[in-house]
């Protein structure tokens, strides 16, 4: 089953903050997180694991919650790069070699 | 590090004719490629997972006979649409794994416009 994304699109100015969530009515093992430009191959941004953990590089980062079977991204001052859709993927049950389900995409757009 | 190169970028061809879309790892080995894919505006539906030198899993839905996967090296996977029509007109988007082990992220070729007229 597909996870969630909310919100489903989201417009900031350049230096702004955003929240991306990725929600899953399954036991999750694991948590992707990707960004795609139109046209573009999507990029591979970060992988969570459970057991509860947080990770990030420059002004992104992620969390990762299994209790709540939640993921949630963090964009902070956010810069006219980070424009994209971004999709998480969810490894559910409990075996690291499930397969990976897209979430539908939230679509970033930062201006000037 | 982790270039997958997919070709080609786009095609157009006549319905009933038969396409092939390459899938290389370019400075990896790949255990595992999917293929995806992907309609205007809308997330990544995998279609088939393949791992070298076994064939591939496909999804719920998916024609194996229509969706031809081949995964005959660690570097290289095709998938070949056989006898397309208007309705298989699609992105499909390639990706690369090292090993079978969800916890490696997935790396994705630049995809593969196709247009059946």
């Amino acid at each position: 089953q597909q996870p969630v994304q909310s919100p489903q699109a989201v417009i900031l100015r350049e230096g702004e903050d955003a929240v991306i969530n990725c929600s899953s009515s399954k036991a999750l093992y694991s948590v992707h997180w990707y960004r795609q430009k139109h046209g573009e191959a999507p990029v591979f941004l970060m992988i969570l694991l459970k057991g509860g953990e947080q990770k990030g590089h420059d002004k992104i980062s992620a969390s990762f919650n299994e209790k709540k079977q939640q993921s949630s991204l963090y964009l902070t001052a956010s810069q006219l790069s980070y424009s994209g859709t971004y999709f998480c993927g969810t490894v559910s049950g409990g075996t690291s070699y499930g397969k990976l389900t897209f979430g539908q995409g939230t679509i970033l757009t930062v201006h000037p | 590090g982790a270039v997958v190169s997919q070709h080609p970028s786009w095609v157009i061809c006549k319905s009933g004719t038969s396409v092939k879309i390459e899938c290389r790892s370019l400075d990896f080995q790949a255990t595992t490629m999917f293929w995806y894919r992907q309609f205007p505006k809308q997330s990544l539906m995998l279609m088939a997972t393949s791992n070298e030198g076994s064939k591939a899993t496909y999804e719920q839905g998916v024609e194996k006979d229509k969706f031809l996967i081949n995964h005959a090296s660690l570097t290289l996977s095709t998938l070949t649409v056989t006898s397309a029509h208007p309705e298989d007109s699609s992105f499909y988007i390639c990706s690369a794994r090292v090993g079978q082990n969800s916890n490696q992220p997935q790396h994705f070729g630049d995809g593969t416009r196709l247009s059946i007229l």
